[in-house]
């Protein structure tokens, strides 16, 4: 069964470029939720989608939006990057309202503004 | 943002030695998760837990949550080189909601 899967890897933007994250859920995982991963701050919640919906969303500015597909695919967007979003973003899916369900973590993006 | 007081940050160890780390906050949680992140990747769900005073194991892991609900304790037996990683709890305010709030991590090295 394939895991979560992040694309890309590694990205390089400069300062006000706009940047689109993907993440692709295990199969049949329904819900999506982002964090932001950075060594000063630790993990940080993004916001979470559901059947498309979002259902939560944490303290970031609005520079910060994702969505769903209705294949549960999603993808998170960061508009006039700046210097301090740097970080590796990460994204995990699950079954239902439990994470013992399978809150499973892909392998990140790790995003450089430069 | 808000975060979970986890210790130590790090800690070296030698191998075959215990190692026990704790997350602990001013708020009542609903679910507490241990995971371990490897440098590169993203972190992998060691143990959850949902109910005060549950007492759980995964290997060598136990982990338990704080009969508060503010509090709660992992402790790995044994050490191994591979037990090297950074150890995050992570814990759920509300039952039905994704928005999990992390501790800050604890950096183990076992030294062989």
């Amino acid at each position: 069964k394939a895991g979560v899967t992040q694309t890309p890897r590694y990205l390089i933007k400069t300062r006000g470029q706009q940047v689109t994250l993907s993440c692709s859920p295990i199969s049949g995982h329904r819900s999506v939720s982002w964090y932001q991963q950075t060594p000063g701050q630790g993990l940080q919640f993004l916001f979470e989608y559901f059947s498309e919906t979002q259902r939560n969303k944490g303290n970031f500015p609005g520079r910060f939006s994702g969505r769903q597909f209705s294949n549960s695919r999603s993808e998170m967007n960061v508009s006039t990057l700046e210097l301090g979003d740097s970080a590796l973003y990460l994204c995990a899916s699950s079954l239902g309202a439990r994470m013992g369900y399978g809150y499973t973590f892909g392998s990140g993006t790790r995003l450089t503004v430069v | 943002g808000q975060q979970l007081n986890q210790s130590p940050q790090s800690m070296f160890i030698q191998e075959g030695e215990d190692v026990s780390m704790n997350c602990t906050s001013s708020s009542i949680f609903n679910t507490w998760l241990w995971y371990k992140q490897d440098p590169g990747e993203g972190p992998v769900l060691l143990i959850a837990l949902y109910k005060a005073g549950e007492l759980t194991s995964n290997g060598r892991l136990t982990a338990q949550f704080g009969i508060t609900r503010k509090d709660s304790f992992l402790n790995i037996s044994a050490s191994i080189p591979s037990d090297v990683g950074i150890y995050f709890c992570a814990g759920q305010l509300r039952e039905g909601t994704y928005k999990y709030i992390f501790g800050t991590g604890t950096r183990l090295k076992v030294l062989a």
